[in-house]
């Protein structure tokens, strides 16, 4: 089964420091979004994209947090300035559709640590 | 206000037995999906099955098996003969009208001892 890659797998890094998280999306999926999970919390929506824009955010993407699909295949999340609190496990998924019932591919997350 | 609700941290049973997880919902749609997913160790989500507001039939795939009841809000998840590749995170999600996010539960931890 076709499945979502991301990388890397593990991220630590120092507060203040930019990362940039990358994600390869299933081939033919139109929609892509990242989610995190902050240890022992539940798992949080961020952000969607479709069509080269953002098409919904939540309250936690402020500022710092950018989106970008650079080329055919890469879909990246950066975190201009990173604070401690951003230390989280991310989760990019892709989906063909943007729909109710649309099951989306999740990825096997990155872990950021920030220091 | 909280969209899912999973009662139950951490449940901890013996191989073969049989374990169940609840999942409350809130929502004012009358059109809306529920999700499950399980996370294992390994740190994926992997989704297990979705169901739609019209359709409360149970459904039974191998030894999972869900309950769906509108009249209680809630879409419960049981795992028949337990083994210990069941253990993981299992997270119930809800998908509304217009917000087309999933809406994750805290998740419940099942452990499944040899």
């Amino acid at each position: 089964e076709p499945e979502v890659t991301q990388t890397p797998s593990h991220q630590v890094t120092q507060m203040g420091q930019e990362v940039i998280l990358r994600c390869v999306p299933i081939s033919n999926h139109l929609y892509f979004y990242w989610y995190r999970q902050i240890l022992g919390q539940k798992v949080e929506f961020l952000v969607s994209f479709y069509n080269n824009e953002i098409s919904e955010k939540s309250e936690i993407f402020d500022d710092q947090f950018s989106v970008e699909r650079p080329d055919g295949s890469n879909f990246t999340l950066k975190i201009r300035s990173t604070k401690l609190e951003d230390s989280a496990m991310y989760f990019c998924a892709s989906s063909v559709l943007q729909a109710l019932n649309e099951k989306l591919f999740f990825g096997s997350g990155t872990q950021l640590s920030v220091l | 206000a909280q969209k899912v609700t999973q009662a139950q941290t951490e449940i901890s049973v013996v191989e073969k037995e049989d374990v169940t997880l609840d999942c409350v919902y809130e929502t004012r749609d009358t059109t809306y999906y529920l999700f499950w997913y399980k996370q294992p160790p390994s740190g994926e989500l992997v989704f297990l099955i979705r169901r739609n507001s019209f359709d409360e039939q149970n459904e039974i795939s191998g030894r999972y098996s869900w309950n769906f009841q509108k009249s209680t809000s809630s879409f419960n998840f049981t795992i028949t003969a337990s083994q210990v590749v069941d253990s993981a995170v299992y997270f119930c999600a809800l998908s509304e009208v217009g917000d087309y996010k999933l809406s994750f539960g805290a998740g419940t931890t099942v452990t499944v001892r040899a």
